[in-house]
């Protein structure tokens, strides 16, 4: 069974320009979910799909982040413009419904200069 | 507000040694515990616990959960070199199913 995917693995960007995650979650999951992990820290969880509904946004920075899971399947991350501290791993996690173990993509490493 | 606590922070240890990471939650509405082992980026997922007192075991990793006190431990036995990683511990909320995660426990087992 396929994994998690996430794209790009690495991304360097300046501060103010805009940058965006994909994730294709587990085949068959109907959640999915945008994790954000400072450098030693936990994951902290930014936003929640059940299919392409928003189940809970409410720590999204939502005057700079927006995501969206238009058909179910496939979700972007999106940062306009991106702050220096935005730098850290975005995690995408999926799990076959809500309540089941999450299991994790390899995530993005962003660094904002 | 919720929160997740591990401790140690970090450990180190030699092959064969055994260890016990601990982790403590304030989480209203609880619904369970989970671990998960982070080595480069993504953590994988070890165990879920929903009820007290009731040990999970994998090869050499157990975890148990007590809902009285508010805490869960995860034991590694006979450490390989191979479970050096970081260890996730979080709180799933009932309801939301949102989970709260600990800061980690970074475990390095020496050869």
């Amino acid at each position: 069974e396929a994994g998690v995917a996430q794209s790009p693995r690495y991304k360097i960007i300046e501060k103010r320009q805009s940058v965006a995650f994909w994730c294709n979650p587990i085949s068959g999951h109907a959640t999915l979910y945008w994790y954000q992990q400072i450098l030693g820290q936990g994951p902290k969880l930014l936003i929640q799909f059940q299919n392409n509904g928003v189940v809970d946004d409410s720590q999204l920075p939502k005057d700079r982040f927006s995501a969206e899971r238009l058909k179910g399947v496939d979700s972007t991350l999106k940062i306009q413009p991106a702050k220096l501290e935005d730098s850290a791993v975005y995690l995408c996690a999926s799990s076959l419904e809500r309540g089941d173990e999450q299991y994790f993509g390899p995530g993005t490493r962003l660094t904002v200069t | 507000e919720d929160k997740v606590v591990q401790s140690p922070l970090s450990l180190v240890v030699h092959e064969g040694d055994t260890v016990t990471l601990n982790c403590s939650y304030e989480v209203t509405n609880f619904r369970s515990l989970l671990w998960y082992k982070q080595e480069k980026k993504a953590p994988t997922f070890l165990f879920m616990l929903t009820s007290s007192g009731i040990e999970k075991k994998s090869g050499r990793l157990s975890s148990i959960l007590d809902k009285k006190e508010l805490f869960s431990i995860l034991n590694i036995t006979a450490t390989q070199t191979g479970d050096s990683a970081i260890y996730l511990c979080a709180g799933a909320i009932s309801g939301t199913y949102k989970y709260i995660f600990g800061t980690g426990t970074r475990l390095k087992v020496l050869a």
